[in-house]
């Protein structure tokens, strides 16, 4: 089975600095996806970026961009010019793509407070 | 606004009870997955349909069940309530195919059972 770890569950930034977020995943299937998806006080799930196991380019969403690392199994976010509605819980999440949709994994997840 | 509904937003019941999630999908969305979010275990699968047949199981307790109705709109049950199953229960909808199969997830379902 697949797992998916956040070894650092609390992280702090001041405002319009950058900050990296970590995410380890475990499969033995090349054709998978990976995403992060920022749940603020509100509790929504919203999904801030994605990245498709066979591309080699890392994703880029605006101010959120990761580093995809496929042979080390690493999947970080980086926040850049963190603004105050950053402060959320930030959940690393893996999709098998081996047939249709298949279920989400996540991480236990990162808690991001910006400092103003 | 994700496009995908859940009702009720919040729900106060008592141990032993038993009760109904709702969901409605996005417009056109086949397949829909219920997550419950609770402290210890973090976001946690529970089962997923695929235009009204279950697709995929995962930790979901023998006291829920879950079935999505010909309007492709999903009902989560959950019967003989304990106060660990006091939790965010979440739907999420998705296209069949799609380049990365995205999930719309719905603002949630508050359970607490007292």
């Amino acid at each position: 089975a697949q797992t998916v770890t956040q070894s650092q569950p609390e992280m702090s930034v001041q405002e319009a600095e950058t900050v990296t977020l970590s995410c380890t995943y475990d499969t033995s299937e090349s054709d998978y996806y990976l995403f992060w998806y920022k749940q603020p006080p509100s509790r929504q799930m919203i999904l801030v970026i994605r990245q498709e196991a066979y591309k080699q380019q890392n994703a880029t969403e605006n101010r959120f961009s990761v580093n995809f690392q496929k042979a080390a199994k690493s999947f970080s976010l980086k926040i850049s010019d963190s603004q105050l509605g950053d402060a959320a819980m930030y959940f690393c999440a893996y999709r098998s793509g081996i047939s249709g949709n298949t279920p989400l994994v996540f991480g236990k997840g990162t808690r991001l407070s910006v400092i103003a | 606004d994700s496009g995908v509904t859940q009702t009720p937003k919040h729900l106060i019941t008592a141990t032993g009870q038993r009760v109904t999630l709702r969901c409605s999908p996005r417009s056109g969305d086949l397949s829909v997955y219920w997550y419950q979010q609770s402290l210890d275990q973090g976001l946690q699968f529970l089962i997923q349909y695929y235009n009204g047949e279950e697709r995929a199981k995962g930790n979901i307790l023998e006291r829920f069940s879950a079935q999505q109705f010909p309007d492709l709109h999903s009902e989560l049950n959950l019967s003989s309530l304990e106060l660990g199953d006091s939790a965010l229960y979440f739907c999420a909808s998705s296209v069949e195919q799609g380049w990365a199969g995205e999930q719309y997830f719905g603002p949630g379902t508050r359970l607490t059972v007292t």
